[in-house]
């Protein structure tokens, strides 16, 4: 079975400090990696996926993410974080191999202070 | 205009009544779902349509009955509704069939509160 596991349920940084949200999956098949986020009072939206192509992918709003095979990691960077920022971000991982469902995380609330 | 679109937004109502939330979607795609998002925020899929066909019913009590009319709608009734039920339900559509590595565009949610 394949699962995620986002460390940290909240996370705070200065506004221009660098954002680090940190996902580890579980699958025992090559996976799809997706970030998720949810501003407040909204629905999902994609920030950036992973599927093979490139092992370093770059999203919306400034955002990347690395695949990291060896350390079944996915972690979400940005260089510099904006007020906007602040929302509530969530990994998934599906099934490369099957059209599957998507396994979503549990979700880090990311803060900005001024 | 509204890729994906949930009617009501919020929703209360007492135990043991039967409602029903409506989706819609125009982006002209073909796989449809349904997700409980709880107070922890954690977010879980019940349902998901491919071209009008359930595909995926994870274990939902019976008391949810999703429908699809055409593939740009998908609608869920709950019938007698308990406080558990309390959550906000996000609907959502892709292209394709269902995960894999297609986007899922999801709707606005609709918070419903059970009494």
């Amino acid at each position: 079975a394949q699962s995620v596991t986002q460390l940290g349920s909240h996370v705070s940084v200065s506004e221009g400090a660098l954002v680090l949200l940190r996902c580890n999956y579980s699958s025992s098949v090559p996976p799809y990696l997706f970030w998720y986020v949810q501003y407040p009072n909204q629905g999902l939206q994609l920030l950036l996926k992973y599927t093979s192509a490139a092992t370093l992918v770059k999203g919306i709003n400034g955002f990347e993410a690395e695949f990291k095979k060896s350390e079944t990691s996915f972690h979400l960077t940005k260089p510099s974080a904006h007020m906007s920022d602040a929302a509530e971000y969530f990994c998934a991982v599906s099934d490369m191999r099957r059209d599957d469902k998507i396994i979503f995380g549990k979700g880090t609330r990311l803060h900005i202070l001024p | 205009d509204t890729a994906v679109s949930q009617t009501p937004k919020y929703l209360v109502t007492q135990m043991g009544n039967d409602k029903s939330i409506k989706c819609e979607q125009n982006l002209g795609h073909d796989t449809m779902y349904w997700y409980k998002q709880d107070s922890k925020k954690f977010l879980k899929i019940m349902f998901s349509y491919n071209n009008k066909e359930l595909i995926i019913n994870e274990t939902v009590p019976n008391r949810f009955s999703p429908k699809s009319p055409d593939k740009a709608h998908l609608n869920l009734h709950i019938n007698s509704l308990e406080l558990g039920d309390s959550a906000v339900y996000f609907c959502a559509s892709s292209q394709g069939k269902t995960g894999g590595n297609n986007e899922q565009f999801f709707g606005p949610g609709t918070r419903l509160t059970v009494l």
